[in-house]
């Protein structure tokens, strides 16, 4: 059981390219988020989903892309890259919305954009 | 924007003391309280969380305490272990997939 695996785990990248972060949980999750994580900011929200097909926007949402075709997957796209989306970003996966359930995290994918 | 506010930024407490790490929120909306504990390198880890309806949940050394009326959430840790050394985040939402985070703790607990 992978548990929320995230891949790649670095990346560096120049101003305006895009790339496509990649994140998928085999436990049967509906609820998927992905959050950046920057020094002294804790844990922000940019997108999340409910369920295949539906997507919605969180706190920081800008410059961000989404989808989620199948319950497993759920992969991030930055269009054009800025140095401001330097960060580490962390995906995170739920069975249900009960406070019983805990939400997974991944271990992150550190991006550096020059 | 609905924030959650963690104190201090950093703690350093010896071996077999007690940590304790406090968070405001605003959103009176919210009704679960989530305490993540992170290592460096890796992604958060659920620790122990609390709803509303409670003010006490204690799970082995850790005990989140819970002041509705000031909305106010604190975590403790018993008996503070090396190990225990961490970053720790409160957070605060209406859902466990829509969290509004603290910006975090670095305990050092020195042996």
């Amino acid at each position: 059981n992978a548990g929320v695996t995230q891949t790649p785990k670095f990346q560096v990248l120049k101003t305006g390219q895009s790339m496509t972060l990649q994140c998928a949980q085999d436990m049967n999750h509906e609820y998927m988020s992905w959050y950046r994580q920057d020094p002294g900011m804790g844990l922000r929200l940019i997108h999340y989903s409910v369920g295949a097909g539906i997507t919605d926007q969180g706190e920081v949402p800008n410059g961000y892309n989404v989808s989620r075709s199948t319950t497993e997957d759920f992969p991030l796209r930055l269009l054009s890259a800025a140095p401001s989306q330097t960060s580490v970003y962390f995906c995170a996966s739920s069975y249900s919305t009960g406070t019983d359930q805990p939400q997974h995290f991944g271990d992150g994918t550190r991006l550096s954009i020059l | 924007q609905q924030q959650v506010k963690q104190s201090p930024q950093s703690l350093i407490v010896q071996k077999g003391g007690i940590s304790i790490i406090n968070c405001a929120y605003e959103n009176t909306a919210f009704d679960y309280f989530p305490w993540y504990q992170q290592f460096p390198g890796k992604g958060p880890a659920l620790l122990i969380a609390i709803r509303p309806d409670v003010s006490e949940k204690k799970e082995g050394r850790f005990t989140i305490s819970f002041n509705k009326s000031a909305k106010q959430f604190s975590l403790h840790i018993m008996d503070s272990q090396p190990g225990d050394s961490a970053t720790y985040f409160c957070a605060g939402g209406i859902s466990n997939y829509k969290l509004t985070f603290g910006k975090g703790t670095l305990l050092t607990v020195n042996p």
